[in-house]
């Protein structure tokens, strides 16, 4: 069964630190993987997305996320946090050849000044 | 373009009436997915349509709830009788090809009385 985990109900981190919010997958072969961002009453906002190629993806305001295939990991990295990346993010999987999207149960994360 | 859009933003009811929440897919866009979220359950995919037809519609809570989507540029989901647990926040996406992320809708709050 397709799944994604997002360990961490809630990350929190000083303005300027680095920032990771971790997600795991299990899916039949290949996977493509995004993350989204939520801000309150908003819908979701596309963030980056691995299909295939060089595992450290780049995408909107800074983030990076790496693909790990031997972990099943595509942790979502920030070199310096900003108090406005403070937002609920989810992670995602689509399976290849399918149409479907696991999302994550999401995790919030919160920067302090 | 206007993005993914979602009517009526707001919806309060009472309970044992019907609703329909409309949503109108990004123009090129061959996929559209429903979703509810809720605090207690996160975010669930109700059902999916390519092309105008539905593929998935195993996260379908009950048959109270139906969606159609009679074009490449409409959908709705319906649901009839509405109770108090249906209270959720109701996102609609879009997405274009296989590889490609998905975009989401504002959402709608429904609130059942």
């Amino acid at each position: 069964a397709q799944s994604v985990a997002q360990p961490e109900d809630q990350v929190n981190v000083a303005e300027g630190n680095p920032l990771t919010v971790k997600c795991t997958y299990s899916v039949s072969g290949n996977p493509y993987l995004f993350w989204y961002v939520q801000y309150p009453n908003r819908g979701l906002q596309f963030l980056l997305k691995y299909i295939t190629g060089d595992n450290l993806v780049k995408g909107s305001y800074g983030f990076e996320a790496e693909f790990n295939k031997s972990q099943t990991s595509f942790h979502l990295k920030k070199p310096s946090a900003l108090v406005s990346d403070s937002a609920l993010y989810f992670c995602a999987v689509r399976q290849y050849n399918f149409n479907k999207f696991y999302f994550g149960s999401g995790t919030k994360l919160n920067v302090k000044p | 373009d206007a993005g993914v859009i979602q009517s009526p933003r707001h919806e309060v009811t009472e309970m044992g009436q019907e609703v329909t929440l409309r949503c109108k897919p990004i123009s090129g866009h061959d996929y559209l997915f429903w979703y509810r979220q809720t605090m207690m359950r996160g975010l669930e995919l109700l059902i999916y349509f390519n092309n105008n037809v539905p593929i998935d519609d195993s996260g379908m809570p009950e048959d109270r709830f139906s969606a159609k989507m009679p074009n490449a540029s409409f959908s709705t989901l319906k649901i009839q009788p509405s109770e108090p647990r249906d209270s959720a926040v109701y996102f609609c996406a879009s997405t274009q090809g296989a590889v490609n992320e998905q975009f989401f809708g504002p959402g709608t709050r429904l609130t059942v009385l």
